[in-house]
């Protein structure tokens, strides 16, 4: 079946990195996406990345595919208060437009 | 290029009420999906319409839901005889056919209170 799994909580403090972990079990993935929620707004794209890639670079963000363990992270470098929201993985399967998306990880900056 | 739009951006009904809930994709965009927020969750997949046609219903469930995406005009998300467990966040998302990397736009959501 397909799921996809992340931690509940993050907190760090202002300067330092974030990295926020998912996985899931749908090997036939072919794009997984970062998403993030700020309170009572929608979803916005973060970044994505192709399942034949193992990383991906975008400004303050990092994101590192493992295919063979299905984990999927997002690293956040010199986290700002403005990065606090809920960070949500999510997969896209070969045979359709769906995504499937992580519970969602609320991330808090600490000044 | 306006967003997708969702109106309302909140909704208040009484048990047994109907609540309908609209969805504009964004301009070009021929796919429109639909889903369920619960406080304090993530969200699941309810529905995925293309112009006059429904591509896959499996997150929506049986009775009561039902969803359409006609010809002209917007995306629809209606909810009859509701009950206090369907108070969500409804999120309204879409995507151009072909030629692009799978990500799909989201509105702002229409947030269901029922009483």
């Amino acid at each position: 079946g397909e799921d996809v799994e992340q931690s509940l909580f993050l907190s760090v403090r202002e300067g330092d990195s974030s990295v926020i972990n998912c996985t899931y079990t749908d090997s036939s993935s072919t794009y997984l996406y970062w998403y993030k929620q700020e309170p009572g707004a929608g979803l916005q794209l973060l970044t994505y990345i192709f399942s034949n890639m193992d990383m991906k670079q975008d400004q303050r963000l990092t994101v590192l595919l493992n295919k063979k363990d299905k984990h999927l992270s997002l690293r956040i470098a010199d986290t700002q208060t403005g990065d606090s929201a809920i960070y949500f993985c999510a997969e896209r399967h070969n045979a359709g437009n769906m995504l499937t998306f992580g519970g969602g990880t609320r991330l808090m900056v600490k000044p | 290029n306006a967003g997708v739009m969702q109106n309302p951006r909140h909704l208040v009904r009484r048990r047994g009420q109907e609540a309908r809930l609209r969805c504009s994709p964004m301009k070009g965009h021929s796919h429109v999906y639909w889903y369920r927020q619960l406080p304090e969750e993530g969200l699941k997949f309810m529905v995925y319409l293309q112009k006059e046609n429904i591509i896959d219903e499996s997150g929506m469930p049986k009775e009561r839901f039902s969803a359409e995406f006609p010809k002209e005009g917007p995306s629809i998300l209606r909810i009859q005889q509701v009950v206090r467990g369907d108070s969500a966040a409804y999120f309204c998302a879409s995507s151009p056919t072909t030629g692009y990397t799978g990500e799909l736009f989201f509105g702002e959501g229409s947030r269901l209170t029922v009483l």
